[in-house]
């Protein structure tokens, strides 16, 4: 089945530090990738769309300067969260898409992020 | 209203009880439907994957879609407590398109 590795699995470090993640699709390749945040107990929530070659789109309330999404090649996208303060601290998972309408994603494990 | 709406629980069965996951959806267009199992502080694993209308069994995982009704299902036979988990039923227009989750539902099953 299709893999999604997302790495690292968990980063802890002191605020106004950057953090980049990333998410890579193993074994297809990936011309879309979504990035979501999850809070304890609280379903995934969609923060940008990120296709292969061009600027990212974020949804509404997602400040796209604090959250950079670069997706270079058809099997990497990052997610760097720029001068990260506590209230970013949370789950941030990746999923990716081959781009065929009947195919579904599949997500990474991913990254537990915590600001002291 | 939410595009796809589903009951949080947390639902509590005992070991060997059928389970019964239900979510609604609002969107028309959406043709592709997904139950998701995660557990905890892991990533969403693909359980069930059904396009329109239809059963689909999986070993002891049956997921049901009624677009006339847009009603989604997910029936989990002889519960394990490897099963406890949060299912996460989700829906999209297409593949490449972003998926609409509902709240998820917190299973735990009690030997």
């Amino acid at each position: 089945g299709a893999v999604v590795s997302q790495h690292p699995s968990r980063v802890i470090c002191k605020s106004g530090t950057s953090v980049k993640i990333e998410c890579r699709s193993l074994d297809f390749q990936a011309t879309t990738m979504f990035w979501y945040r999850q809070f304890p107990k609280q379903s995934l929530m969609l923060m940008a769309t990120s296709n292969e070659g061009s600027k990212a789109t974020y949804e509404q309330g997602v400040e796209k300067d604090k959250f950079l999404i670069n997706h270079a090649s058809l099997t990497l996208s990052t997610l760097t969260v720029t001068s990260a303060h506590p209230e970013d601290s949370s789950f941030y998972i990746c999923s990716a898409s081959d781009g065929y309408s009947n195919q579904p994603q599949h997500f990474g494990d991913g990254t537990r992020l915590s600001i002291l | 209203q939410k595009e796809v709406e589903q009951d949080p629980g947390p639902l509590s069965v005992p070991e060997g009880a059928i389970v019964s996951l239900n979510c609604t959806y609002s969107n028309s267009a959406f043709q592709y439907f997904m139950w998701y199992r995660q557990y905890s502080r892991k990533g969403p694993e693909l359980l069930m994957y059904t396009y329109s209308s239809g059963n689909k069994e999986d070993g002891r995982f049956t997921a049901q879609v009624d677009k006339s009704s847009k009603y989604i299902s997910l029936f989990i036979r002889d519960s394990q407590p490897s099963d406890s988990a949060t299912y996460l039923c989700a829906s999209n227009s297409g593949g490449y398109n972003k998926l609409i989750f509902g709240a998820g539902t917190r299973l735990a099953v009690h030997p």
